[in-house]
């Protein structure tokens, strides 16, 4: 079963506030991947986190990792109508796994 | 463009039939990865090879089958095709293998079923 969970599954904000997706893992990521997804288009990397406690940002973006590596956040500041669509959390659930099991994602609307 | 290049973009066809979705990864690139994108299901890997070789299988049906040919094109076969099967198959790939390989999508092939 799904063992990457993904919350909110949906957030609707005003444009100009800020937005925070949660992910987290029933056990230890050895990394974890963030990806957007436009409406009808396809998942587009943002970034990637491997080390405990890490934190990166990309502009507006912030994401962390978790010391435990079980659970990993993105933040948007000050949404902008360009940061619709769904973004996904997605990590591997064992050292060297190949597997990259993906969270179900949360959509993001932003009211003008 | 991320550079995955999918075939066809969208396929209709009926159930019990057989059909075939093809993939050309970006250049250089060694590893392809096929997932499935349902709604109700999220994005759910399928399978991965790497240079020709099966490396990771998730959860991929027996009716499903997937092969990487020696020019790095890879196919994805759906047979015996079910109402539930209709959904946006990706491919992706990445130049190594993960973790820690970045992976590019492609636009999706939309499979319905009728």
């Amino acid at each position: 079963g799904q063992q990457v969970m993904q919350i909110p599954q949906y957030q609707h904000v005003q444009e100009g506030e800020d937005f925070t997706t949660y992910c987290n893992s029933s056990t230890t990521l050895s990394n974890i991947q963030w990806y957007k997804q436009r409406p009808g288009g396809h998942p587009v990397f943002l970034i990637q986190l491997v080390k405990s406690g890490e934190v990166k940002k990309q502009k507006r973006l912030t994401f962390q990792f978790g010391e435990a590596k079980k659970n990993s956040s993105l933040h948007i500041t000050a949404t902008q109508t360009t940061d619709v669509g769904t973004y996904f959390c997605a990590g591997s659930l064992r050292a060297g796994s190949y597997q990259l099991t993906f969270g179900k994602g949360t959509k993001l609307s932003v009211i003008p | 463009d991320s550079g995955v290049t999918q075939t066809p973009k969208h396929l209709i066809t009926a159930t019990g039939q057989r059909v075939t979705l093809r993939c050309s990864p970006r250049s250089g690139d060694l590893s392809v990865y096929w997932y499935q994108q349902s709604l109700d299901q999220g994005l759910q890997f399928l399978i991965q090879y790497y240079n020709g070789e099966e490396r990771a299988k998730g959860n991929i049906l027996e009716r499903f089958s997937a092969q990487q040919f020696p020019d790095l094109h890879s196919e994805l076969n759906l047979s015996s095709l079910e109402l539930g099967d209709s959904a946006l198959y990706f491919c992706a790939s990445s130049l190594g293998q993960l973790p820690g390989n970045t992976i590019y999508f492609g636009e999706g092939s939309w499979l319905t079923v009728v």
